[in-house]
């Protein structure tokens, strides 16, 4: 069965500052790869997802990720974060011809500094 | 355009007892998930429905059941709630025939006490 693998549980950044959440996959083949943000209390929203074509996926709000087979890493960045960025990060991965079933990582609380 | 709904925000319930949650999809939306968040944790999927029937199922006992009307709307079915229920419960819809993505509504927060 796939999994999804966030090694961060928690990470600080400053105001102004790059940030990179990563993320790691489990499957055989290449899954389809999304990145979902949560505010407290709030559902999920879509960040970004890959599926083919270009490695490097462009999302809302600024932020990218990129695909790396070789690696099985689907590594969320952005380079200059917000307070309002603030929020838990999530992961997940749906197997090709599975459906659209999602798996999903743990969760990266990210934490901005003024 | 209205995103998915969910109702009720929130449910406060006792050991023992049923409850049911509810979802209205996105409009243009045919596919019906459920997913189940514990504190701290990514959520669990339990099941999923198209076409009124459940397609796909987690690993989840079957005290979790689940409806879907024509309408699309979906229903989650929790019977003999046990403390370990308590949760937000996740309802993402899409499209069958579209691509993979899902749209999540706000959740249900669940407490069993």
């Amino acid at each position: 069965a796939q999994s999804v693998t966030q090694p961060d549980i928690h990470i600080t950044v400053s105001e102004g500052a790059s940030l990179e959440l990563r993320c790691n996959y489990s499957y055989g083949a290449t899954p389809y790869l999304f990145w979902y943000v949560q505010s407290p209390g709030q559902g999920l929203q879509l960040l970004l997802k890959y599926f083919s074509g270009d490695t490097l996926v462009q999302g809302i709000k600024g932020f990218e990720a990129e695909f790396k087979r070789s690696q099985s890493s689907f590594n969320l960045r952005k380079p200059s974060v917000h307070w309002s960025d603030a929020a838990e990060y999530f992961c997940a991965v749906a197997i090709t011809g599975g459906g659209n079933k999602l798996t999903f990582g743990t969760g990266t609380q990210l934490k901005v500094e003024l | 355009d209205a995103g998915v709904t969910q109702s009720p925000t929130h449910l406060i319930k006792t050991r023992g007892q049923q409850v049911t949650l509810r979802c209205s999809p996105k409009s243009g939306h045919d596919t019906v998930s459920w997913y189940q968040q514990a504190l701290g944790q990514g959520p669990q999927f339990i099941f999923q429905y198209y076409e009124e029937e459940e397609r796909q199922r987690g690993n989840f006992p079957d005290r979790f059941s689940g409806h879907q009307f024509p309408n699309y709307s979906s229903e989650l079915n929790v019977n003999a709630l046990l403390l370990g229920d308590s949760a937000l419960y996740l309802c993402a819809s899409s499209n069958r025939q579209g691509t993979y993505e899902q749209y999540f509504g706000p959740g249900t927060r669940l407490t069993v006490t």
